[in-house]
């Protein structure tokens, strides 16, 4: 069973767009939702993370929008650049102890 | 160098031989992590070491996966007898505690192929 789902699984925006990337879980024990990005033969590197008592967190151009009692989350990139094509992925965990990922968005931004 | 080093960075090998990954983690961080990434596919937990505490195997897919983390440091995930369906990056990554608070940093991957 996926405990994290993530939608689209690709995406392609014009650079300048805002791409958005969707997750959504079920269990309400989960206290820590990371997003992570990964370039190919690399491994992937956190981007930015938000608690469940906060609705929204920016970093830079990256923003995570987050709904409690939707259970969902999103990720926003503001002034996408060709530099931002990579795999995304949306993760959850609860204590820290195991983490669950999403199975990952890949994102193209077009010059 | 100050990251997560993995080796081999690649690794063929025959059906039914058996291999050993090994992950370098950070130094001073107590918890460490191993996933395996399927094509296409998002991060799949292995196994998980905190500090000097029982690791959590709960992700293990099979009595063939095997990990060993020596000195609280340097990690060896072994695979007996292998098959195709081994074939996908382990990935490994450690943090500070395993802490919630504590970011996961990730090493570049050993990327396994079973002939």
């Amino acid at each position: 069973q996926q405990q994290v789902k993530q939608s689209p699984q690709s995406l392609i925006v014009q650079k300048g767009g805002i791409p958005i990337i969707n997750c959504a879980y079920e269990n309400t024990a989960f206290d820590y939702f990371p997003w992570y990005q990964q370039f190919p033969g690399k491994g992937p590197a956190l981007l930015i993370a938000i608690r469940p008592d906060v609705s929204e967190k920016k970093e830079g151009r990256f923003t995570i929008s987050f709904n409690k009692s939707a259970k969902q989350f999103s990720l926003h990139i503001m002034d996408s650049q060709p530099g931002d094509s990579a795999t995304y992925f949306c993760a959850a965990s609860k204590g820290g102890n195991q983490f669950y990922f999403g199975t990952g968005t890949s994102l193209t931004v077009i010059p | 160098g100050a990251g997560v080093s993995q080796s081999p960075s690649n690794k063929v090998t025959e059906k039914g031989k058996d291999v050993e990954l090994r992950c370098d983690p950070i130094s001073g961080h107590t918890a460490l992590y191993w996933y395996r990434q399927s094509l296409g596919q998002g991060l799949e937990f292995l196994i998980y070491f905190q500090g000097n505490s029982a690791p959590d195997k709960s992700g293990l897919p099979s009595d063939r996966f095997s990990a060993e983390r020596t000195g609280g440091s340097v990690s060896t995930l072994t695979i007996q007898r292998t098959q195709q369906e081994d074939s996908a990056v382990y990935l490994c990554a450690s943090s500070l505690y395993g802490d919630s608070n504590q970011p996961q940093h990730f090493g570049d991957g050993t990327r396994l192929s079973i002939l």
